[in-house]
């Protein structure tokens, strides 16, 4: 089962700034990693996949990056909406498999 | 566009089963396209794949190794849903379930979630 380990767990930041979650696999996923952003009382939502493209609707602020076993995702410039907790998956190897996640809250 | 409701107690007593029900609109439960699957959110453990079915030829099933012997997915053609049993649950069962529609394994529709308590 491939590993999927998020950092950090929490992450304090004031809107407009720039911000960056990791995700690290512990064996190669090639590019089959994909972003969701959860916010309170409701089920994930698909951000990114394929390590890069935006799923429709994704504002232009988030891009993904990485290949392999380290993927980023970038907020350019963060919102107020935007303040959730962050997933990744890989599905190149199954079982398919999530990291923990990380919080981005409010500085 | 695809919609899952999902649909089940909230409250569950420790030895018994956990039965939950996901109605699929904007698609079929025997499309050859995608999966149906289970998810499971704790805060110790993030998002926990359970099991899937879908349909290719036949039904299939997957399941989670930690779970196999105690869990069921299976889906209703006739009422295009389909269902999570989860048998001789524990308080550690304790999470919000989540049904999705997955395609080239990414999640792409999720419903709304169900808080499932295990507790006598």
């Amino acid at each position: 089962e491939t590993l999927m380990t998020q950092s950090p767990v929490t992450l304090s930041v004031s809107p407009g700034e720039r911000v960056t979650l990791s995700c690290r696999a512990s064996q190669g996923v090639l590019r089959d990693l994909v972003w969701y952003q959860q916010k309170p009382g409701q089920a994930p939502r698909l951000l990114i996949y394929d390590a890069s493209t935006r799923a429709t609707g994704i504002p232009a602020r988030f891009s993904g990056s990485g290949s392999g076993t380290e993927f980023t995702l970038t907020i350019s410039s963060l919102q107020s909406e935007d303040f959730a907790l962050y997933h990744c998956q890989q599905y190149n190897t199954w079982p398919w498999t999530f990291g923990q996640g990380t919080k981005v809250e409010v500085k | 566009q695809v919609h899952l409701q999902q649909s089940g107690p909230g409250l569950v007593k420790p030895s018994q089963t956990l039965s939950l029900t996901c109605a699929i609109s904007g698609d079929s439960v025997s499309s050859n396209t995608v999966t149906w699957n289970w998810i499971r959110q704790s805060p110790s453990s993030g998002l926990e794949w359970l099991g899937r079915t879908y349909y290719i030829s036949t039904w299939s099933v997957d399941y989670v190794e930690s779970l196999k012997g105690r869990i069921i997915v299976v889906a209703d053609r006739s009422k295009n849903q389909f269902s999570l049993q989860l048998k001789s649950v524990t308080p550690e069962d304790t999470a919000v379930y989540y049904c999705a529609r997955v395609a080239g394994g990414i999640f792409h529709s999720w419903g709304q979630g169900t808080r499932v308590t295990v507790s006598s």
